[in-house]
């Protein structure tokens, strides 16, 4: 069964330091979101992306962050300078086209910011 | 922000119970509800997901959405332990459709 894949699972940095997180999406789907979950806390959406743009950003999603879809199958996280706050479990997503409610979600990279 | 609560338990209950979890929310145009299972430290996975009101079946599983009270709920026959998890809801709609927003996940733990 088709599944979503993200690496790494681990991610330890130093605060102002910048992180990549990657994600392959299930190959047949065009819509990838980012979400993440702070401990304890909700799961909160950061931003969609749709045909080689973004389609919807949330309010936490500010100037320190961006996606990319590098090529054919990576879909990426950068955090350009991470803070402490930035600590907590990052989940890739995708959709179908036509069936963004229906979200396949990867396993998560955790993120530790020192 | 408020626009879905759970109750975030913990529920434990025997093996074989039948189990009721719930949520409420605030925002009308939602018109798309999932239900998500989460193992510890692992990414949701999505179960059942409903359109607008009415009742899903899925095998042990059955989703009711009543739009009138804002209100859905998970309920879970003959439970197993293998169902101990958080159980999520989201839901989506309107303007916002692609963008889940989730309640804060009841924990249920199901003991043999």
């Amino acid at each position: 069964e088709p599944e979503v894949t993200q690496t790494p699972s681990h991610q330890v940095t130093q605060m102002g330091q910048e992180v990549i997180l990657r994600c392959v999406p299930i190959s047949n789907h065009l819509y990838f979101y980012w979400y993440r979950q702070i401990l304890g806390q909700k799961v909160e959406f950061l931003v969609s992306f749709y045909n080689n743009e973004i389609s919807e950003k949330s309010e936490i999603f500010d100037d320190q962050f961006s996606v990319e879809r590098p090529d054919g199958s990576n879909f990426t996280l950068k955090i350009r300078s991470t803070k402490l706050e930035d600590s907590a479990m990052y989940f890739c997503a995708s959709s179908e086209n036509t069936n963004q409610e229906t979200q396949y979600f990867g396993p998560g990279t955790r993120l530790l910011v020192l | 922000q408020k626009e879905v609560e759970q109750d975030p338990g913990p529920l434990s209950v025997p093996e074989g119970a039948i189990v009721s979890l719930n949520c409420t929310y605030s925002n009308s145009a939602f018109q798309y509800f999932m239900w998500y299972r989460q193992y510890s430290r692992k990414g949701p996975e999505l179960l059942m997901y409903t359109y607008s009101s009415g009742n899903k079946e899925d095998g042990r599983f059955t989703a009711q959405v009543d739009k009138s009270s804002k209100y859905i709920s998970l309920f879970i026959r003959d439970s197993q332990p293998s169902d101990s998890a958080t159980y999520l809801c989201a839901m989506t709609g309107g303007s916002t459709l692609g963008r889940l927003y989730f309640g804060r996940g009841t924990q249920l733990t199901v003991w043999p």
